[in-house]
This record gives C-alpha cells, structure tokens and sequence, in this order.
C-alpha cells in the first residue's frame, strides 16, 4: 500500500497568490515526521519544512507553511504570494518511527507559476 | 544550514567501467547517509542506508555487488557503481542526517554510461 499519495501530478499557479499541494499519509506509528522538499531543474532537493507527529501547531516557514491535519492523515503544504522562482517539483516525505530514519517519498507535484 | 556537497555532479563513461560518487556533509558530522536513484519525472528510491563505521543496508530489489557503498568517516559516504552499463544510467543523490533532524541532499549525479 501507498504510503505516501500526492494526488496531483501538476499544478499551476498566477505568481502572487498562493497555492496549496496536496499530500496523504498512510501509517499506524504514533511517532513520524512528515517533511516538504523541492526539487527544482538542476536536480537539488531543498528542504522546506518538517511536521512532527506531535507537533500541536501546524509549522510555518517564511512563505511556506504546513496544513496538518492528523485525524484526516493528511500533510498538504501552502505556499503563500507565490514566485515564478517557485515553480519547480515538490516531494512530501515521511519518516515513520522513532528507531530509523529512512524517509518514503511521494511521486511528487509539478508546480508552474505563471506572470 | 547544513551543507552536502556531492560529487562529481556529471559522469560520461564507457559501458564496464566504476564510477565512485562522493557524498560529504561539510559542516555536521552525519550519523547516517542515504543513497537514492531517480528516474527522469519519478520519485527518489532509496537505494541504501550507510551507517558510519558499519556496512551499509540496502533496499530490496538493490544489488549489493553493483552498487559498493563505504561510509568511512562521519562527513563521507561513497557509492561505487561497478561495471556499469546503460541502465545504471540515472541521478543518483545523497542525503545526510543526524537523528530526526531532516535530511540535506547533495546536488546529485547525473550518471550517463554509454
């Protein structure tokens, strides 16, 4: 079973506003953090922002922020006032666990932000 | 923030011939490293988690003996791809970490072998 769905394969975005990714978990662990990469061209992946299972807050970094919704398993990241530099691919991962660190990535979201 | 440099970031060669990739974290001692393939439009696969000091742990479906992994020291992990042929062609990517903190990658190899 898919332990990681995101749902949609391409994006688009008008530059300025802000766009939300979807992203679905599967895993009967209490302990595991959900984490957001983008991987833009050239290949490198950056890290954006990370979610622990028993964070009471959603996290929010800079422009990027984590809607978190736990009982829904569901980890969808919002990117607000959105940049043409944005547009590139982002990966939602998880890491299950409190013993490894392995992560299992999603198939990933191509966004486009369009002038 | 923390830093993996990875390298080298492009490799042409002749079918038969090992590539070695590099991986260091150049400013946090990497407890673990991991080894991903990507295909072009698909997902990271991890290949292999390389402890420091410890022989590596390898997915399924991955074959030991193609793909050499020595993690020699805290800042560096290698991948040795031996006698490689046109399928090993792909990006291939490290990532280092240090206990539940995330993982940082390295910029990636794109690996063409003809």
């Amino acid at each position: 079973a898919q332990k990681i769905t995101q749902t949609q394969p391409g994006m688009f975005v008008q530059e300025k506003e802000a766009v939300t990714l979807d992203c679905t978990y599967d895993t009967s662990d209490p302990s595991y953090g959900l984490f957001w990469y983008k991987q833009p061209s050239s290949g490198e992946m950056i890290f954006l922002i990370y979610q622990g299972s028993y964070d009471q807050q959603n996290a929010t970094e800079g422009r990027y922020s984590l809607n978190f919704q736990k009982a829904r398993k569901s980890a969808n990241l919002v990117i607000s006032a959105s940049q043409l530099g944005d547009s590139a691919m982002y990966f939602c991962a998880m890491r299950e666990g409190a013993g490894t660190y392995k992560y299992i990535f999603g198939t990933g979201t191509r966004l486009k932000v369009l002038a | 923030g923390a830093v993996v440099s990875q390298h080298p970031s492009r490799v042409i060669c002749k079918s038969g011939t090992s590539v070695k990739i590099e991986c260091r974290s150049l400013d946090f001692q990497a407890t673990t490293m991991f080894w991903y393939r990507q295909f072009p439009k698909q997902s990271l696969m991890l290949m292999a988690t390389s402890n420091e000091g410890s022989k590596a742990t390898y997915e399924q479906g991955v074959e030991k003996d193609k793909f050499l992994i020595n993690h020699a020291s805290l800042t560096l992990s290698t991948l040795t791809v031996t006698s490689a042929h046109p399928e090993d062609s792909s990006f291939y990517i490290c990532s280092a970490g240090t206990g539940i903190q995330p993982q940082h990658f390295g910029d990636g190899t794109r690996l063409s072998i003809l």
